[in-house]
């Protein structure tokens, strides 16, 4: 089974600076994708990035870049200059890659807010 | 933008009715998922469905079912809804974003249930 752990239920960050945001997984798969989603307090799942298991380089994706670490299965978002349109939740994910379904299992989240 | 709708947004209804929620796609995927969504736990897996009449359960799937009888909708409905359904409901599809696999949400349905 899998499990995606966030640590941080809530993190400020001062506008323009750059913030980090947690994630660590478990799984026995060898082939696996890690996302990160947004959430605003409108309420919509807006897709992020992605880093597949077997990529060498890791992910970015304009302002958000993911931290993928393997071999300490952790994943984590880094959020550089922050905007205060950056206030949200964010929700670390992954998918098994080897199944046909490949649904995604989410951790707790995160609440960013960013301070003007 | 992945043509996603949810009917209804919001809904109050009381412990022991039953209730559906409506997910609709315009765009001819053939992987739909519904989530709940609490606090403290993210986004869980209720059921999916990989065709017409084709549908698995997931992680929280007791008291709910699920039917799918043509490509573009997705039925979620909880036969005798109890407190505990009370939640946040998520359709999504399976898609490409940019050449990644993903999976896009609609915008999510506010049950309560009384």
């Amino acid at each position: 089974a899998q499990k995606i752990t966030q640590t941080q239920p809530g993190m400020f960050v001062q506008e323009k600076e750059a913030v980090t945001l947690d994630c660590t997984y478990d799984t026995s798969d060898q082939s696996y994708g890690l996302f990160w989603y947004k959430q605003p307090s409108s309420g919509e799942m807006i897709f992020l990035i992605y880093q597949g298991s077997y990529d060498e380089q890791n992910a970015t994706e304009g302002r958000y870049s993911l931290n993928f670490q393997k071999a300490r299965k952790s994943a984590n978002l880094v959020i550089s200059a922050s905007q205060l349109g950056d206030s949200a939740m964010y929700f670390c994910a992954m998918r098994d890659l080897s199944g046909s379904a490949r649904q995604l299992t989410f951790g707790s989240g995160t609440q960013l807010t960013v301070l003007p | 933008d992945a043509g996603i709708t949810q009917s209804p947004r919001h809904k109050v209804t009381e412990t022991g009715t039953p209730v559906t929620l409506r997910c609709h796609q315009t765009e001819n995927h053939r992987y739909m998922y519904w989530y709940r969504q609490d606090p403290g736990h993210g986004l869980r897996l209720i059921h999916y469905s990989y065709g017409v009449k084709d549908t698995d359960k997931g992680e929280v799937s007791d008291g709910y079912s699920v039917s799918r009888s043509k490509t573009e909708d997705f039925l979620l409905t909880l036969e005798s809804a109890t407190s505990s359904q009370t939640s946040v409901y998520f359709c999504a599809i399976r898609g490409l974003a940019g050449g990644t696999d993903t999976q896009y949400f609609g915008p999510g349905t506010r049950l309560t249930v009384l």
